[in-house]
C-alpha cells in the first residue's frame, strides 16, 4: 500500500532553517511527483510547491520563492523540503503529497502524516 | 491562479440527514483533455487530509458510497446522503486542471 512517512516535529528559532523528509513506499517513486502543502493551525491548506521525482523539475508557490527548496533522493525514495529564514508565521503542519510526475493535472492522492514545525524564540 | 470558493464555511448537520457543500471556481475546470480535475478532501481533527473524490465524482478506494460528487464547468457539489458521526471535520475542494492547483477555504462540518 502507498505510504508517505514524514520526519518528526521540529522546533526552530526565527531565522533558522528546517528540512523535513518524506519517505515513500508501496509504489515506484520515480513515476510520480511530490507536492508540499502546509497548514497553519486552525487554517486552510496552502500549496508550497512541487517536484518531479523523474527529472527533478520544480515549481514553487510565488509566496515561497527564494525560501524553499524541494529535492528528492531516488536511492532511498525520500523527498525533502527545506525552508529557510524561518519566521513565526511559518509555524504550521507541513505535508508531503503524492502528485503528478510531469505536465498534467494535479493528483494529490496520498498524503503524509504531517510534520509540525514550530518557530519560536 | 484559479480561485476556489466554498459555501457554506460552516455546516451543522443532523445525523442520518443529507448534507451538501458547494464549490465554485473562478474559471472553467474543463481540461484540454476534456476531463474535469476537481477533487474533494476530508480532514478529521488532528489528521491529514484524505482524498474522497477525484474528477468530480469518482470515489477513492474505501470511500463509502454515501459520498458523491456532481457538477460541471465552474460549479460543483459534494453530497453526503446520510451523515454519520465519522463525517465530522473539514472538507476541501481542489482544482487540478489549471497550474498551480488551488484549494477552497474549507467547510467545517459538525453535528448539531
Amino acid at each position: 500500500q502507498v505510504q508517505l512517512v514524514q520526519s518528526g516535529a521540529e522546533v526552530k528559532r526565527p531565522g533558522a532553517s528546517v528540512k523535513v523528509s518524506c519517505k515513500a513506499s508501496g509504489y515506484t517513486f520515480s513515476h510520480f511527483g511530490i507536492s508540499w502543502v502546509r497548514q497553519v493551525p486552525g487554517q486552510g491548506l496552502e500549496r508550497m510547491g512541487w517536484i518531479s521525482v523523474y527529472n527533478g523539475n520544480t515549481d514553487y508557490a510565488q509566496k515561497m520563492q527564494g525560501r524553499v527548496t524541494l529535492t528528492t533522493d531516488t536511492s532511498t525514495s525520500t523527498a525533502y523540503m527545506e525552508l529557510r529564514s524561518l519566521r513565526s508565521d511559518d509555524t504550521a503542519v507541513y505535508y508531503c503529497v503524492r502528485d503528478v510526475v510531469g505536465a498534467g493535472a494535479a493528483v494529490f492522492d496520498f498524503w503524509g502524516q504531517g510534520t509540525l514545525v514550530t518557530v519560536s524564540s | 491562479e484559479v480561485v476556489m470558493t466554498q459555501s457554506p464555511l460552516s455546516l451543522p448537520v443532523t445525523l442520518g440527514q443529507p448534507a451538501s457543500i458547494s464549490c465554485r471556481s473562478s474559471r472553467s475546470l474543463v481540461h484540454s483533455d476534456t476531463n474535469i480535475y476537481l477533487s474533494w478532501f476530508h480532514q478529521r481533527p488532528g489528521q491529514s487530509p484524505r482524498r474522497l473524490l477525484f474528477r468530480v465524482s469518482r470515489r477513492d478506494s474505501g470511500v463509502p458510497d454515501r459520498f458523491s460528487g456532481s457538477g460541471s464547468g465552474t460549479d460543483f457539489t459534494l453530497h453526503i446522503s446520510r451523515v454519520e458521526t465519522e463525517d465530522v471535520g473539514t472538507y476541501y475542494c481542489m482544482q487540478g486542471t489549471h497550474w498551480p492547483p488551488t484549494f477552497g477555504q474549507g467547510t467545517k462540518v459538525e453535528i448539531k
